[in-house]
């Protein structure tokens, strides 16, 4: 009964795949968030969704795409990995926009 | 624009020490502010919130307490345990805007 869930926990890729990262809650809440954490652990907003339309895109490259098929989930496609794009990545949700958030665990990517 | 400050770390204290984590804000609304708690290699979870002017938010024996005439929401502690070493985010959000989070002030507490 986790209330975020997000997969994979690890994700290690070449440069240049195509990867996803998945995320699920079950919370009821209308909106979901993608954000993401470098090394130095701050977190910057890449992406968000209420009742599955895109609110916010915080010039992120295009590279990144959330896709959201229902109210309960959100995920984010990546083309082109980079080795820039090492680093842990979140997902969010809350009941609206400003509210307290509830996150999920995290999916580190590391690029190689 | 909305913004959150915190004081930087990383901070080391020995068990059973004080902790007074600093954070300021800056807002155009009427926020509620938050303090976020991260443990290695986990994901941010909520430690506590207060979302009007002299509430105090506690939990797990932290305490933090909204001053709109300092903009202020620091955090503290009496006394640390080692298990409290984490990363910590004070955060601020308006209904209907964006949530803003500090840049994180990483804890150490050795025994």
């Amino acid at each position: 009964d986790t209330a975020v869930s997000q997969t994979p926990k690890y994700l290690v890729t070449q440069m240049g795949n195509d990867k996803s990262i998945k995320c699920e809650q079950n919370l009821g809440h209308d909106t979901m968030y993608w954000y993401k954490q470098d090394s130095k652990k701050f977190l910057k907003i890449m992406f968000s969704y209420n009742n599955k339309e895109l609110i916010i895109n915080e010039t992120v490259p295009n590279r990144f795409s959330p896709k959201s098929p229902d109210k309960a989930h959100l995920n984010l496609h990546i083309n082109s990995l980079e080795l820039g794009d090492s680093a842990v990545y979140f997902c969010a949700s809350s009941q609206d926009r400003g509210y307290g958030y509830t996150f999920g665990s995290g999916t580190r990517l590391t690029v190689v | 624009g909305d913004s959150v400050t915190q004081m930087e770390g990383p901070v080391t204290l020995s068990e059973e020490a004080f902790l007074t984590i600093n954070c300021t804000y800056t807002a155009t609304g009427y926020p509620s502010l938050f303090w976020y708690v991260q443990y290695p290699g986990e994901g941010l979870q909520l430690l506590l919130k207060a979302t009007k002017a002299d509430d105090k938010g506690s939990n797990k024996g932290f305490e933090a307490t909204y001053r709109k005439e300092t903009t202020s929401f620091h955090l503290e502690k009496g006394s640390v345990q080692v298990s409290d070493s984490a990363v910590y985010f004070c955060a601020l959000s308006v209904p209907g805007n964006q949530f803003y989070f500090g840049t994180g002030t990483s804890l150490t507490v050795i025994p």
